[in-house]
Order: C-alpha cells, then structure tokens, then sequence
C-alpha cells in the first residue's frame, strides 16, 4: 500500500523558515517523480514543486523554497524560507508526473504568523 | 497559466441520482501526444485528495464505475450516474496538459 507522511508543520513567525519532510513507502520512491501541492485554509489546491529529472517552482515560491530527496531514506523536502502569511496552508506531498498526481498524502499545516 | 473553470462551484444531489460537473480550460488539453492529461480528484471533509479519473476518462483503480470522465479539447465533464452518500465532499479538475499544472476552483457535492 503507497503511504505518504507529511511532517514537519507548525507555526513559525513572518521571515522565518520551515523544513517539510515527506516519508515514503509501498512503492518504488527512487524512479517516482514528486510533487509539493499547498491548500490554503478553505481554499482550492495550488502546485508547488516538482522533482524530477529536473525541478521546477511556481512562481509564487520561487528562490524562497527548495525541492530536494534522498532516495536511500525513501523520503522528499521541502526547505521553505523568507515565509509570508500567504503561504499558510495544508501541503501535500505528491507522488507521481506532472500530468498525473497519482497519490497524496494526509498534508501538515504550515501556520505562518505573528 | 491555464484557467480551469468548474461549474457549479455548489451541487445539491440527491442519493440515487446523478449527478454532472462541468471544468472548462482556457486552452485546448490535448497534448502532442494525443492524450488529453485531464485528471479528476475527490477530497472528503478532512481528508487529502484523491485521484479518480485520469487522462481525461480512465478510473483509477478501486474507483466504482458509477463515476466517468469525458469530454474534450477544452470542455470537460465528471458524471456520478447514481450518487451515494460516501460521494459528499469537493471535486477538482485539473490540467497537466501544459506547464504549471492548474486545478479549478472545486466543486461542493452535497446531499
């Protein structure tokens, strides 16, 4: 069974910064490409990262976040600096394409705040 | 970015029913190679996501057949030909199709 665990929420201040760490099992990580997706507190869903053969950001996150993994731990990041209010939400770790977004984790909430 | 537009955003359903949701892109999603990458995902009160259809029409496994995706270019539709009480919850169209992938804003079944 694919198990995907979120960990690493929590409250942190404006300007502070954050590490999101992923748990992977029940599928083969290592030739997985995955994803971060973000939800705002009553909100619709918003893609974050991807890594892959390569990496990409949305915009909104560019130069503040970083995607990385350690295939021998089975487990993805997500290292989130220079925080604003508006990146309060649920983020989810992703496994599969861009074009597919094939299974999801439970999230961890990210509170950013003063 | 391409615009995903959901309608209606709020869908009042009775059990046994069907039940339609509309998504239409601002783009075509066919890709170039010939596949439209249009995935429909469930999200429960309280719980993360989850993929029904991909590709436009294909269920995922364990997904009852009452749900099908159709459509194409850019107009798309999710059905639930008989609605049951575990179906509540919001429904999300979205594009891999084109880069950054996009969702729609989420439609809200309830009975």
């Amino acid at each position: 069974e694919v198990q995907l665990v979120e960990s690493g929420g929590g409250l942190v201040q404006p300007g502070g910064s954050l590490t999101l760490s992923c748990a992977a099992s029940g599928f083969a990580f290592s030739v997985f490409e995955m994803n971060w997706v973000r939800q705002a507190p009553g909100k619709g869903l918003e893609w974050v990262s991807f890594v892959g053969g390569t990496i990409y950001y949305a915009d909104s996150v560019k130069g503040r976040f970083t995607i990385s993994r350690d295939n021998a731990k089975n487990s993805l990041f997500l290292q989130m600096s220079s925080l604003r209010v508006e990146d309060t939400a649920v983020y989810y770790c992703v496994a599969g394409g861009l074009k597919f977004f094939d299974y999801w984790g439970q999230g961890t909430l990210v509170t950013v705040s003063s | 970015d391409v615009v995903m537009t959901q309608s209606p955003l709020s869908l009042p359903v009775t059990l046994g029913q069907p039940a339609s949701i509309s998504c239409r892109s601002s783009q075509s999603l066919v890709y170039s190679d010939g596949n439209t990458y249009l995935n429909w995902f469930h999200q429960r009160p309280g719980q993360s996501p989850r993929r029904l259809i991909y590709r436009l029409s294909n269920r995922d496994p364990g997904v009852p057949d009452r749900f099908s995706g159709s459509g194409s270019g850019t107009d798309f539709t999710l059905k639930i030909s008989r609605v049951e009480a575990e179906d509540v919850g919001v429904y999300y169209c979205m594009q891999g199709t084109h880069w950054p992938p996009t969702f729609g804003q989420g439609t809200k079944v309830e009975i």
